[in-house]
């Protein structure tokens, strides 16, 4: 039972552009929302969170959006940069966390 | 600044053999867990804790099992090791509504 998914494996922009990566849920349970970063032989790195009682957190050249309606969620890196590349995955709280299966972003010079 | 402690970093078992991956966490956080991660696979959630003396299965617990003695520690037994057991294995540790923070996994191998 996939509870958390992440429809596109992959995605490749160009440096400067915006990348938008996609994320849905089926718990409407879940009330923490998370991206994480992951480079090769390493753990994920923590990006950016959001609550259910939010629809949209910025840090920097991150932003996550929420719509609980839609169950649906979104991280937006603007303009993206060529160390952005990596896998990318959602994850959602409510005791347990689980985890989409990741996609990988590729940021062309 | 430790934060998540994994041992051993790389592991290859045989069919049947058991062992024990460890988890040490430093940040005195209630929430506790274990991933594994198969090539090309996101991660998929084996047992965790949400404080000491408390554990739960995840979404693929078996041939796994865990022990929270404490605030800090996690371990994660496997008895009879099986090849589908190959994978990457990822400890985490978070509070309630905030994030977790991960270790650098352990890499096992089940010939």
């Amino acid at each position: 039972d996939q509870q958390v998914k992440q429809n596109s494996p992959s995605l490749s922009v160009q440096e400067g552009r915006i990348s938008i990566l996609n994320c849905d849920y089926t718990n409407s349970m879940f009330d923490y929302f998370l991206w994480y970063k992951k480079y090769p032989a390493e753990g994920p790195t923590f990006l950016i969170s959001i609550s259910s009682i939010k629809d949209k957190n910025e840090d920097g050249r991150f932003t996550v959006f929420l719509n609980k309606s839609a169950k649906h969620l979104s991280l937006h890196i603007v303009p993206s940069q060529p160390g952005d590349s990596a896998v990318y995955f959602c994850a959602a709280k409510v005791r347990d966390m689980r985890f989409g299966a990741g996609t990988r972003l590729t940021v062309k010079p | 600044n430790a934060g998540v402690t994994q041992t051993p970093k790389f592991r290859i078992l045989k069919i049947g053999q058991s062992m024990t991956l460890q988890c040490a966490q430093d940040m005195n956080h209630n929430y506790m867990y274990w991933y594994r991660q198969d090539p090309g696979m996101g991660l998929k959630l084996i047992y965790y804790s949400v404080g000491a003396g408390i554990t739960d299965k995840g979404e693929v617990p078996n041939g796994y099992n865990v022990s929270r003695s404490t605030t800090e520690d996690f371990p994660l037994r496997l008895e009879l090791a099986a090849p589908s057991q190959t994978s990457v294995y990822f400890c985490a540790s978070s509070q309630l509504e905030r994030e977790a923070f991960f270790g650098q996994g352990t890499r096992l191998t089940v010939v």
